[in-house]
């Protein structure tokens, strides 16, 4: 079992739905966990760390299920620049961060 | 505001080849990272640096080399390059010494390809 899974997707929407992710981790001791954002043939950029409480940062809402061992992005008001591939990134008090394959989201208008 | 550099961009060598791939950063972070990124494979470890004269393997060390030249640069070297070496190789750099507490910043990648 991989330590990190995401659904890959494709997830096509139109402009201004609503979409969420799901990623899910299988190291219970997991500590630290990040939303990147990857675009076609690019670096990835963090897109937000994810904390116990749950956190919101603008359009997007970052949410951690210790119990159920996974963290989910959801993305309100969908844009067509947030078409990208969304990885979901896990660590557990190493020097080390855990990459998932992340998912893809088209937005079309 | 570079934060972290990678050079070449773009390389092609031949089966046998070597070569170093250059990485520096300029946000005074601790610690180093290179990954290679595969199509459905996402991003793997291939070694790190955690702080300066520290070097440790990743998930997939065999075939590659670093050194961390000073707390700024880490380098990665393919001694003897092989068609299965064919990627994309991204340098990452975070801050403090639980770097796995830490985001990681990217380099924009160098395209290799091996003949």
């Amino acid at each position: 079992r991989k330590e990190v899974e995401q659904d890959p997707g494709p997830f096509n929407v139109p402009e201004g739905a609503t979409v969420a992710f799901n990623c899910t981790y299988s190291n219970s001791a997991s500590q630290s966990f990040f939303w990147y954002r990857q675009d076609c043939r690019k670096e990835p950029k963090l897109l937000m760390s994810v904390y116990s409480s749950g956190n919101e940062d603008g359009r997007f809402t970052a949410q951690l299920n210790r119990a159920s061992q996974y963290i989910s992005l959801l993305i309100r008001d969908s844009k067509l620049s947030d078409s990208a591939t969304y990885l979901c990134v896990v660590s557990y008090n190493t020097d080390k961060l855990i990459f998932g394959t992340g998912t893809r989201l088209q937005v079309f208008p | 505001n570079a934060g972290v550099t990678q050079t070449p961009k773009f390389q092609v060598l031949k089966t046998g080849q070597s070569m170093t791939l250059q990485c520096a950063q300029d946000m005074n972070h601790n610690s180093m990272y290179w990954y290679r990124q595969d199509p459905g494979m996402g991003l793997r470890l291939i070694y790190y640096s955690a702080s300066e004269g520290t070097t440790d393997k990743g998930e997939v060390p065999n075939g590659y080399n670093v050194s961390r030249l000073n707390k700024r640069e880490f380098s990665l070297r393919l001694e003897s390059a092989a068609p299965s070496q064919t990627s994309v190789y991204f340098c990452a750099s975070s801050e403090g010494v639980w770097a796995g507490n830490q985001p990681q910043h990217f380099g924009d990648g160098t395209r290799l390809s091996i003949l």
